[in-house]
C-alpha cells in the first residue's frame, strides 16, 4: 500500500534560518512524489515534484527536496526561512493512476 | 482566470438538509478529483472522474454522498441528509492525462452543519 508519513506535525524556525520538513514514503506504484503548500484561506499549491529525472528537485520560493531511495525519504528544505513561508505543507504520493495520497501535514511557523 | 473554481466557498446548513457543491476544472483537464479535509488533517480522497466516468470512489464514502460529472466538464458533489460529521472543507482538483502529472486544486467549499 502507498503511504506517506510526515514526521513532524509542527515545525517552528526563526526567520533567516534553515527549514527542514521531513517526509518518508512507501510506494510500489510510482516513483513520483510531490510537496504541496497550503496558506491560510488559500488553495493547495504545488511546490515541487520528483519524477525520477533528478534526485534533487528545485521548487518555487527557494524550496528544494531530495529523493533518497535508500532511506525512502523526500525531505523538504529551504536555506533561509521567510515570514511568508508560514503555512501547512503536505507530502504527497500517487497510489494509483487515479488517486494521490496526502500526508497529515506539517505546520511551519516562522518566528521574527 | 483558468484555475479550478469551486462554488459556493462557504455553506452553512442544518443537519438533515441536502447540499450540492460545484466544481469547474481547468478546461483541458480530463481528470477530476474530490477530496475532503478536516482541521489538522491532510486531504482525504473521496472520488475520481476521468472525463464523465466515475472510476474510483473511496470505500469510506457514505451512500449519502454522490458525485457526477455530466459531459466530462464541471462536477457536482451532493451530500444528502447532512450530519455534523460532514462539516469539513471539500476540495476539488483537476489534472491532465499522463503519468506523474500534478493536480491543480480549487480553493474549496467549507461546509458547516449545525
Amino acid at each position: 500500500a502507498q503511504s506517506v508519513t510526515q514526521l513532524d506535525s509542527h515545525v517552528s524556525v526563526s526567520e533567516g534560518t534553515p527549514v527542514l520538513l521531513r517526509c518518508n514514503y512507501s510506494s510500489s506504484y510510482s516513483p513520483s512524489l510531490f510537496w504541496y503548500v497550503q496558506h491560510p484561506n488559500k488553495g493547495l499549491q504545488l511546490l515541487l515534484k520528483y519524477t525520477s529525472a533528478a534526485t534533487l528537485v528545485k521548487g518555487i520560493n527557494g524550496f528544494e527536496a531530495e529523493f533518497k531511495k535508500s532511506e525512502t525519504s523526500f525531505h523538504l528544505t529551504k536555506p533561509s526561512a521567510h515570514m511568508s513561508d508560514a503555512a501547512e505543507y503536505f507530502c504527497v504520493v500517487p497510489s494509483s493512476a487515479s488517486k494521490i495520497i496526502f500526508g497529515s501535514g506539517t505546520r511551519l511557523s516562522i518566528r521574527p | 482566470d483558468t484555475g479550478v473554481s469551486q462554488n459556493p466557498r462557504h455553506k452553512i446548513t442544518k443537519r438533515g438538509q441536502n447540499v450540492t457543491f460545484r466544481c469547474d476544472p481547468i478546461s483541458e483537464h480530463n481528470r477530476l478529483y474530490w477530496y475532503r479535509q478536516t482541521l489538522g488533517q491532510g486531504p482525504e480522497f473521496l472520488t475520481y472522474f476521468q472525463n464523465e466516468a466515475q472510476l474510483e470512489k473511496s470505500r469510506l464514502l457514505s451512500d449519502r454522498f454522490s458525485a457526477e460529472r455530466p459531459k466530462g466538464s464541471f462536477s457536482t458533489l451532493e451530500i444528502q441528509r447532512t450530519e455534523q460529521g460532514d462539516s469539513a472543507m471539500y476540495l476539488c482538483a483537476s489534472s491532465p492525462q499522463g503519468l506523474n502529472t500534478e493536480a491543480f486544486f480549487g480553493q474549496g467549499t467549507r461546509l458547516t452543519v449545525v
